[in-house]
């Protein structure tokens, strides 16, 4: 059961643009997101989280928003650069010194030059 | 270190043999988890610990799998009799006191043939 859903496999986007990646949830206990960009060969990177408290945050040219009611987050990139393409996963938590990050499946974003 | 570091970055196996994977964390994160990647997958939760304590190991998928942190700091995750199911990018990362975030290393990808 995918407690965390990424069901665009793919997105492209061109240089400039926003990219708009989404992802939705099912357990209601999930108080806290996280988004990680992935290079191939490489570990996952943080990028930006946000808190339920709170339905934005923004980090220069990134933004998340949450929509709690919807059970549903979005990462969005704006403007879109080459260097943003990677496979970004959408994470969730509860607070905890114990909690662990559930992941999606991971979206593979390519932005054209 | 600097960052999270895992060896070896690959290992070939033979369906069978016994493989050991190495995580060196952050230095000063009490906290370490073990993820397996598959391929076109997220991220799967195996196991955690928090300084030598395994607190939860409710992702580990037989008890052909087995890891350790015997001092808190360096973590080892054992598998033996590798199957070709067991082919996969093992992934670890560390937390530091007070954050949500996970610090992924670069993971070791292994092939079992």
């Amino acid at each position: 059961d995918q407690q965390v859903k990424q069901n665009s496999p793919s997105l492209s986007v061109q240089e400039g643009r926003i990219s708009i990646l989404n992802c939705d949830y099912t357990n209601s206990m999930f108080d806290y997101f996280l988004w990680y960009k992935k290079y191939p060969a490489e570990g996952p990177t943080f990028l930006i989280s946000i808190s339920s408290i709170k339905d934005k945050n923004e980090d220069g040219r990134f933004t998340v928003f949450l929509n709690k009611s919807a059970k549903h987050l979005s990462l969005h990139i704006v403007p879109s650069q080459p260097g943003d393409s990677a496979v970004y996963f959408c994470a969730a938590t509860t607070t905890g010194a114990n909690s662990k990050l559930t992941f999606g499946k991971g979206i593979t974003l390519s932005v054209r030059p | 270190g600097a960052g999270v570091s895992q060896s070896p970055r690959y290992k070939v196996a033979k369906r069978g043999q016994d493989v050991a994977l190495r995580c060196d964390p952050i230095s000063g994160h009490v906290s370490l988890f073990w993820y397996q990647q598959a391929l076109g997958q997220g991220p799967e939760f195996l196991t955690y610990f928090q300084n030598e304590a395994q607190l939860d190991k409710s992702g580990l998928p037989s008890d052909r799998f087995f890891a350790e942190r015997p001092e808190g700091s360096v973590s080892t995750l054992k598998i033996q009799r590798t199957q070709q199911e067991d082919s996969a990018v093992y992934l670890c990362a560390s937390r530091g006191l007070g954050t949500g975030e996970l610090f992924f290393g670069e993971g070791s990808r292994l092939t079992v043939l």
